[in-house]
């Protein structure tokens, strides 16, 4: 069946522009992660939709940044006035529910680049 | 302050010799370790993972081995090959909450 898939695949932005990147999880999916992963480094958590509840957005590195989960389904995470450091792969992934969070399925990422 | 430390940050081996990636964490609440495997333009796909009642787990090649008292988990590739080729994530988390991840360790088995 179908992955999580993301779009765009690549981004470039010049600094102070607002980007929005687009995660489409597994259907039937209720839970919802947002990472960025920085070259050389591993994966930093954003941000975690589970269902109707509110999401956990304790990982947003500043205000700049916020996501919104739509019917439960596709989610778009805001960048605002983007900055060269927001500079990064930026991944989502989707879980059955909570309980199975564990397994979850990375889509292939959007690579955003800010010039 | 970085919750999980992986090394080595990248590894080569020879074709049909043991890889091994150590993880030290210092939480220990963390009660799920798992470890991903990505390859380049793709996202992280899990790999193995283990609870901390035991002390090893082995699937195929792959077999994680865990020590609660020393907080470390490591990662055994046996009979590694060319097509291991990626980079390994080790993770942890505390009731299926957030996860925090190692900055992955590049390996390169060489034919």
């Amino acid at each position: 069946g179908a992955g999580v898939s993301q779009s765009p695949s690549n981004k470039v932005t010049e600094k102070g522009k607002d980007v929005e990147l687009r995660c489409d999880p597994i259907s039937g999916h209720t839970a919802l992660y947002w990472y960025r992963q920085s070259l050389g480094q591993g994966l930093e958590f954003l941000i975690y939709f589970q269902g109707n509840s509110a999401p956990d957005k304790s990982g947003l590195p500043s205000d700049r940044f916020s996501a919104e989960r739509t019917g439960g389904s596709v989610s778009t995470l805001t960048i605002q006035r983007t900055q060269q450091e927001d500079s990064a792969v930026y991944l989502c992934a989707s879980a059955r529910d909570k309980r199975e969070v564990h397994e979850q399925y990375f889509g292939p990422g959007t690579r955003l680049t800010v010039t | 302050q970085q919750q999980v430390k992986q090394s080595p940050q990248s590894l080569i081996v020879q074709k049909g010799g043991i890889s091994i990636i150590n993880c030290a964490y210092e939480n220990t609440a963390f009660d799920y370790f798992p470890w991903y495997q990505q390859f380049p333009g793709k996202g992280p796909a899990l790999l193995i993972a283990i609870r901390p009642d035991v002390s090893e787990k082995k699937e195929g090649r792959f077999t994680i081995s865990f020590n609660k008292s020393a907080k470390q988990f490591s990662l055994h590739i046996m009979d590694s090959q060319p097509g291991d080729s990626a980079t390994y994530f080790c993770a942890a988390s505390n009731s299926f909450n957030k996860f925090y991840f190692g900055s992955g360790t590049k390996l390169n088995v060489k034919p």
